[in-house]
């Protein structure tokens, strides 16, 4: 069983929609990262949490440590924001452990 | 700053030659680590730095060798390329480790071994 799993794997949206993609973990962690993914392959770091939400921009990251879970909400989704959204947890050590991506499509 | 620079961005091997995956960055970062992304398996960790002189091996380490003698490189060794090791390989490095600071990538490395 995966460590960290994340759903839904794809997932299609209209422009302006609300997007929610999730990352389910089974370890105690110490960290979460949240990653986007280019077409071209390229990839950028959106957050680092511990604890509570961030916001940039569009973007919001939550967790809930208790329950093991982490959400990255998109508010106004748009056609560059198609891409693919990947979770990341630090276990113990220097370790990441990661998702196997959300493939997020926004059409226009 | 250039960030995080990778190369070559492509490379093919024949099975058995050797080769190094250059990875360097200029943001005086000391952790660095090295991955694999395969298709339907995401991203694995082979080995990893915590600064220079240490290094630490990943969930994927066998078939590869790393080294830290600066603090800004961070080379990747494959010793006789196989088959099984053609992936996209990803080079990232952080401030101060993956607990505390975010991590930036490399353009990655897509290398094909025949």
């Amino acid at each position: 069983k995966n460590e960290v799993e994340q759903s839904p794997q794809n997932l299609t949206a209209q422009e302006g929609e609300f997007i929610t993609i999730n990352c389910s973990y089974s370890v105690g962690i110490s960290a979460l990262h949240w990653l986007q993914q280019h077409p071209g392959g390229g990839i950028v770091s959106l957050f680092m949490l511990s604890s509570g939400k961030k916001k940039h921009g569009r973007l919001i990251a939550t967790i809930n440590i208790q329950e093991k879970h982490s959400s990255l909400h998109i508010t106004a989704s748009h056609p560059r924001d198609s891409a693919v959204y990947i979770c990341a947890v630090r276990g113990g050590s220097e370790k990441l452990v990661f998702g196997k991506g959300t493939k997020l499509t926004v059409n226009p | 700053n250039a960030g995080v620079t990778q190369t070559p961005k492509f490379q093919v091997l024949k099975t058995g030659q050797s080769m190094t995956l250059q990875c360097a960055q200029d943001m005086n970062h000391e952790y660095m680590s090295w991955y694999r992304q395969d298709p339907g398996m995401g991203l694995r960790l082979i080995h990893y730095s915590v600064g220079a002189g240490i290094t630490d091996q990943g969930e994927v380490p066998n078939g590869y060798n790393v080294s830290r003698s600066t603090t800004e490189d961070f080379p990747l060794r494959l010793l006789s390329a196989a088959p099984s090791q053609t992936s996209v390989y990803f080079c990232a490095s952080s401030y101060s480790g993956v607990g505390n600071s975010p991590l930036h990538f490399g353009n990655g490395t897509r290398l094909t071994v025949t």
